[in-house]
């Protein structure tokens, strides 16, 4: 099983630009989110959801959304980057009744 | 507002040396808790989870944790270091349970010297 993966593992935008990071798992898990890490704050929630069409925000989710049409995908979208969302994506998946969270291998986004 | 302190920023241990890392949670019940384990340029790995019972857990790697409800503490011990240790590591709580919605303490990076 791959588990939870990311593309891109790297991006450079321009501020104003939109971009979808992409997040997929096979382990047919329910529950995946979103965090971002930035240095000396740990990993921040930004969106998660607890199945297919039904997500919620996080800690941070101020310019950004997300949806959730399959159980395999869970999409993160930048409307419209500032170099405030210059930081490192995670998304992570975990059974329903499960307890531990899977993650990926995370993007890094720079936003010049 | 739940909230997870590490408060050791950097720790740097000798090969061989025991080692422990320090978590405290301010919350009124008691969370699940987690460590996570960050190597360069990697995702999160599970070291070991806390939900109920025996307060002394053991993980993979040889990694061992303590919850402690007097002290709202959860600190990850090793009797003896190896130089592949050497990471980023991450207390976490979560007060549901189904470890979707993790609050992250700010991390310990830990170095390793030879």
């Amino acid at each position: 099983n791959a588990g939870v993966t990311q593309t891109p593992k790297f991006q450079v935008l321009k501020t104003g630009q939109s971009m979808t990071l992409q997040c997929a798992q096979d382990m047919n898990h329910e529950y995946m989110s979103w965090y971002r890490q930035d240095p000396g704050m740990g990993l921040r929630l930004i969106h998660y959801s607890v199945g297919a069409g039904i997500t919620d925000q996080g800690e941070v989710p101020n310019g950004y959304n997300v949806s959730r049409s399959t159980t395999e995908d869970f999409p993160l979208r930048l409307l419209s980057a500032a170099p405030s969302q210059t930081s490192v994506y995670f998304c992570a998946s975990t059974r329903v009744s499960g307890t531990e969270a899977f993650f990926g291998q995370g993007t890094r986004l720079t936003v010049v | 507002a739940q909230s997870v302190t590490q408060p050791d920023i950097h720790i740097t241990v000798s090969e061989g040396a025991s080692l422990e890392l320090r978590c405290n949670y301010s919350y009124g019940a008691t969370p699940y808790l987690f460590w996570y384990v960050q190597s360069p340029g990697q995702g999160l790995q599970l070291l070991l989870k806390y939900f109920s019972g025996d307060t002394l857990v053991q993980g993979i790697k040889g990694f061992e944790a303590e919850f402690k409800r007097s002290q709202s503490s959860f600190n990850l011990r090793k009797p003896s270091v190896h130089w592949s240790d050497a990471a980023e590591y991450f207390c976490a709580v979560d007060l549901t349970g189904g470890g979707n919605k993790l609050t992250f303490g700010t991390g310990t990076q830990l170095k390793v010297e030879l």
